[in-house]
Parts: C-alpha cells; sequence; structure tokens
C-alpha cells in the first residue's frame, strides 16, 4: 500500500497570504494524485486532479504542482471560505486508493 | 447537474448488518465506476470499495473486504453497499462518489454524495 504522508498537520495563515500544503508519497505515483477540500459537515470537494489540474469551478487562486513522491497545493490568496481540510489522494496504484491524513487550514 | 443521494444509514449492534443506497441522477450513471469512501468521527477519508461501469470488476480495501459487497442497478441508477459482520471501527460517515473516469477504471473522485451516518454500537 502507498502511504501519503500530508504536512503539516494544521497551518495557521492569514486571510489574502499564501498559504502551502505539502503530500508526499511513500513510492512514487508519477501525475496520478488529487486534492480534496472538505469543509466541517461537508462532503469533500475536488479541487485539483492529475498532480496540476483544477477541476471544473475552482478558482484559479488554487494550484497543484509536483509529480514522483512530492507534490504541493498552493493557494495563492487566501479567502474567508479556504478555511477547511486538505486531503491528497493517491490514483496510481489501483485499486487500492490512499488519502493522506489531511491538513487543517486555520485563520491565524 | 450531478446529484448523489445516500440513505440506509443508522444504529446497529456489532455483528450487525446494513445495506446502503446511493441514488444517481444527472449523469450517465451506466458509463462510470462508482465508489464508496468512508469517515469515522473527526478522522481522515478512507476509500471502502469501487465498483466499475459495468458492475464486472470490484474493488475493496483490506480492512472490508469478505464482509462488505458493492453492487449497482444501472436500470434504477443505483449503487448499493451491503455490510456484514459490522464491527465498531466501521462506524463512519459513509459517501458515495462518482469516478472521474468514462467507461474507465478506478481513479478519482469528481462528485461526492452528503453521506450516511453508520453506528456500530450496543
Amino acid at each position: 500500500e502507498i502511504v501519503m504522508t500530508q504536512s503539516p498537520a494544521t497551518l495557521s495563515v492569514s486571510p489574502g497570504e499564501r498559504a502551502t500544503l505539502s503530500c508526499r508519497a511513500s513510492q512514487s505515483v508519477s501525475s496520478n494524485l488529487a486534492w480534496y477540500q472538505q469543509k466541517p459537515g461537508q462532503a469533500p470537494r475536488l479541487l485539483i486532479y492529475g498532480a496540476s489540474t483544477r477541476a471544473t469551478g475552482i478558482p484559479a487562486r488554487f494550484s497543484g504542482s509536483g509529480s514522483g513522491t512530492e507534490f504541493t497545493l498552493t493557494i495563492s490568496s487566501l479567502q474567508s471560505e479556504d478555511f477547511a481540510v486538505y486531503y491528497c489522494q493517491q490514483y496510481n496504484n489501483w485499486p487500492q486508493v490512499t488519502f493522506g491524513q489531511g491538513t487543517r487550514l486555520e485563520i491565524k | 447537474q450531478v446529484q448523489l443521494v445516500e440513505s440506509g444509514g443508522g444504529v446497529v449492534q456489532p455483528g450487525g448488518s446494513l445495506r446502503l443506497s446511493c441514488a444517481a441522477s444527472g449523469f450517465t450513471f451506466s458509463s462510470y465506476g462508482m465508489h464508496w469512501v468512508r469517515q469515522a468521527p473527526g478522522k481522515g477519508l478512507e476509500w471502502v470499495a469501487f465498483i466499475r461501469y459495468d458492475g464486472s470488476n470490484k474493488y475493496y480495501a483490506d480492512s472490508v473486504k469478505g464482509r462488505f459487497t458493492i453492487s449497482r442497478d444501472n436500470s434504477k441508477n443505483t449503487l448499493y453497499l451491503q455490510m456484514n459482520s459490522l464491527r465498531a471501527e466501521d462506524t463512519a460517515v459513509y459517501y458515495c462518489a462518482k469516478d472521474a473516469l468514462w467507461f474507465g477504471e478506478l481513479s478519482f473522485f469528481d462528485y461526492w454524495g452528503q453521506g450516511t451516518l453508520v453506528t456500530v454500537s450496543s
């Protein structure tokens, strides 16, 4: 099983600033990586797939990068609605797809 | 627009069974694989099971293999999860999720339902 490790566990950032979230895979997943946003009491929402392609309707301030084992989700200028938990997910080693444990993005 | 609506959750005793359903609309259900993903209270996401668009292939997480069965009825646009031999650690919100690939195998999840809570407790 590929283990996905996200860091940090919690990130405190002020509105308007940039947030950088990391996701590391225990072995290469090529570019088969997705990012999701989850707000309290809601289902996850797809943000990024293929490591860097924004999903439909996702604002341009969200960007993804990386390949192999190291990936980054960047939110360029944080809005109030961006404070949430973010998960990465690999789908290279299917059928055993795996998620990271999540990064909680909180208001500083 | 794509809608996924889960039902069937509730409280069940350890060792018991439950069947979850997910009614899909807004897309050609028979053209996409479907998943169940769960989230224990206060925890992260765990993929549970996948079924191919035509039901020919099914995959399970090791934690549920042999106890859970995923199925679908393309004539009713409905996904199911039969859960047997339930344990306390199966307590979670269960989400159905649509796979992003048209006529593909397992990939990522582009739409999610709102989830249904399953509580395993005596």
